[in-house]
């Protein structure tokens, strides 16, 4: 079936340093990509997302780039702060459908 | 204003017996998802609602789980003869509807269900 694979699975940083998860995408046909910040014990929140006619947007420290042809997405956080430590899930619509499939989570951790 | 409520918040229960997960989901949102997840793991798909009509339950692992919606409002998730593998947190979201098949989910804070 459809799948979205997502890299690394835990991620430390220095604080002020820049962070990068990646997620590859199986449906060619997939054309919404969101990323979502879970906090302990919390629902997953919204950070940003991107559709598939646009190749990189931005939102103050967060950034996300689309490649359509690798089918692949990335996530950037820039200026890294202590509450930025999450788990970080990248999705894809799945074409066809209202599904939205998610990677497996990254883990983000910034040391102060 | 409210965002999405999902009761009970924990649910601990016996192997074998029947569980009942309820979303109430933001006033307006027509588009409702329910979404299982395991420690670990991203949230997994289960079934997604349109109004009152389960537009696609693909995700239902088997016919224990059933989910509906009578009023197009809250939603509940229904458990049958439950198994240790049931064990996760099960995840609510709703959205506008309106977006097609792009737009946020706003999810609510989870139901811990344990079956022991």
């Amino acid at each position: 079936g459809e799948n979205v694979e997502q890299h690394p699975s835990t991620l430390s940083v220095q604080e002020g340093d820049s962070a990068v998860i990646k997620c590859t995408y199986s449906d060619s046909a997939s054309n919404y990509f969101p990323w979502y910040k879970q906090e302990l014990g919390k629902g997953p929140q919204l950070i940003i997302d991107i559709r598939s006619n646009v190749g990189e947007k931005k939102d103050q420290r967060i950034a996300v780039t689309l490649n359509k042809t690798a089918k692949h997405f990335s996530l950037h956080i820039t200026e890294t702060q202590p509450e930025d430590s999450a788990v970080y899930f990248c999705a894809a619509s799945l074409s066809g459908t209202y599904k939205y499939i998610f990677g497996t989570g990254t883990r983000l951790k910034v040391l102060a | 204003g409210a965002g999405v409520s999902q009761t009970p918040s924990n649910k601990v229960t016996e192997k074998g017996k029947y569980v009942e997960l309820r979303c109430d989901p933001i006033s307006g949102h027509t588009a409702l998802y329910w979404y299982r997840q395991s420690l670990g793991q991203g949230p997994e798909f289960l079934i997604y609602f349109q109004g009152t009509g389960a537009a696609d339950d693909s995700g239902l692992p088997n016919d224990r789980f059933f989910a509906v919606r009578p009023e197009g409002s809250v939603s509940t998730l229904k458990i049958q003869r439950t198994e240790r593998g049931d064990s996760a947190v099960y995840l609510c979201a709703s959205r506008r509807g309106t977006t097609g098949n792009t737009g946020e989910l706003f999810f609510g804070e989870g139901s811990r269900l344990t079956v022991l």
